[in-house]
Order: structure tokens, then sequence, then C-alpha cells
């Protein structure tokens, strides 16, 4: 139990363009997510936190115009990067926590990452 | 703010050997988190720990929490090459949500 997926697990894009990536809890409900961007050999900076129905709660120093998330459902979240650059290259990692084989949890279970490589 | 500190970033070591990472917070928390990285790849949860004294093992890693030292540690013993990976620890953000801080991350290199 507890698995979260991500889609797609990686993407190629033109720079200025806008990439959608989904985060899924397949067998619980998440009432919280979270994205986490990872540079290459550096650890995971939280970007944003979102509970499901309201809007994201962003960190110091993200753009919440450029990275727009939705988590429209108890069991998707979803972050578009957009009009991106290669800047933006990055690991982009999503967790869930919520309600696991009937308890509230607050552990995180992470999704497998989306590699993001802009042109 | 709380700061998470792992040292040592890089360890290179002899298939056989014991050695120690070690993860300092800075301010206080009840929950702290190991976890595994492959490259090119998502976390791994290895150990949650909760509570002060709180010990635990798995194969040939073993995690211990001193909540007054605000110091946890993850001991390899007998290290083997299928060890070799990026280890973080994360420790809960009190308030605002519970969110987690991780530390920079050691990158564990164990050589045949």
């Amino acid at each position: 139990g507890a698995v979260v997926s991500q889609h797609p697990s990686w993407v190629i894009c033109k720079s200025g363009t806008s990439v959608k990536i989904e985060c899924r809890s397949l067998d619980f409900q998440a009432t919280t997510m979270f994205w986490y961007r990872q540079f290459p050999k550096q650890s995971l900076m939280l970007m944003a936190t979102s509970n499901e129905g309201s809007k994201a709660t962003y960190e110091q120093g993200v753009e919440k115009d450029k990275f727009l998330i939705n988590h429209a459902s108890l069991t998707l979240s979803t972050l578009t990067v957009t009009s991106a650059h290669p800047e933006d290259s990055s690991f982009y990692i999503c967790s869930a926590r919520g309600v696991v084989r009937g308890h509230n949890t607050d552990t995180q279970y992470f999704g497998p990452g989306t590699r993001l490589t802009v042109l | 703010e709380l700061k998470v500190e792992q040292n040592p970033l890089f360890l290179s070591m002899q298939e056989g050997k014991n050695y120690t990472i070690y993860c300092n917070y800075s301010t206080t928390s009840d929950r702290l988190y190991w976890y595994r990285q492959d490259p090119g790849k998502s976390l791994e949860s290895l150990f949650v720990l909760l509570s002060n004294g709180a010990v635990k093992q798995e194969g040939r890693l073993m995690a211990s929490l001193d909540t007054k030292a605000r110091l946890s540690t993850l001991h390899i013993t007998a290290a083997v090459h299928d060890l070799s990976a990026t280890y973080f620890c994360a420790v809960v953000r009190r308030g605002g949500g519970n969110k987690l801080v991780f530390g920079a991350g050691t990158i564990l290199r164990v050589k045949s």
C-alpha cells in the first residue's frame, strides 16, 4: 500500500513551452501533496505544498506563476512548469500523505520522479 | 529556521569496513527519516525515528536518534558494494504543515 506514481518519468521540451507533470496516489487518499525539485548532486528542495481543494502554499523564492500546482482530487496533483527555460531542467519529485489503510498518517510517500530537460 | 546538516558529504569506503553518517538538526523535532537514493531514482524510505533513544536496524544499516543532542546517526556495518548510494536524513519541521527539511545528502561509494 501507499504507492505514488508520476507521469511522465522524463520529458524533453523546447524553451518557452509549458510542461505538465502528474502525481497520483494509487491506493490511498492524499490530503496533502508536496512538490520537490532536485538539481544534480544536490538535495531535495521543497517547492510547494498543496492540500486537496485549496490553493498551494509556495516556499520562499518559488514563483507561483511559473510553477502552477493543482490538487483537484484526493488522488491527483499536477505541476505545470510554464514558459520553461533551460534553468528549469531538474528532477521533480512529488510526495503524498493522507489516509492509508484507514489511518491518517504523517508519513510522506514519494513518487518515482520526473526528469525535465529544457532545450 | 530548521537547518539539517549531514556529514560527511562524501564517503568512500572499502567493503567490509564500518562507518557512521551523522545528521544534526537545529531546532526541536520529534520525527526524523533516513532515505536512500540511487542514481536517477527517487527516494527509498529506510527508517523513521520517532523518539529519543530510538534505534532501528535493517540488515547492515542501523539508525539512532538522540533528540536532546538533536543528532541522528546511520551506522553501516561491514559495507558491501550494493550499499553504494546517496543517503539523506530529513527532519519534520513542526508547524505550517509538518514539512520535511532534508540534509545535503551523503554520497557513499563502497569499493570492492
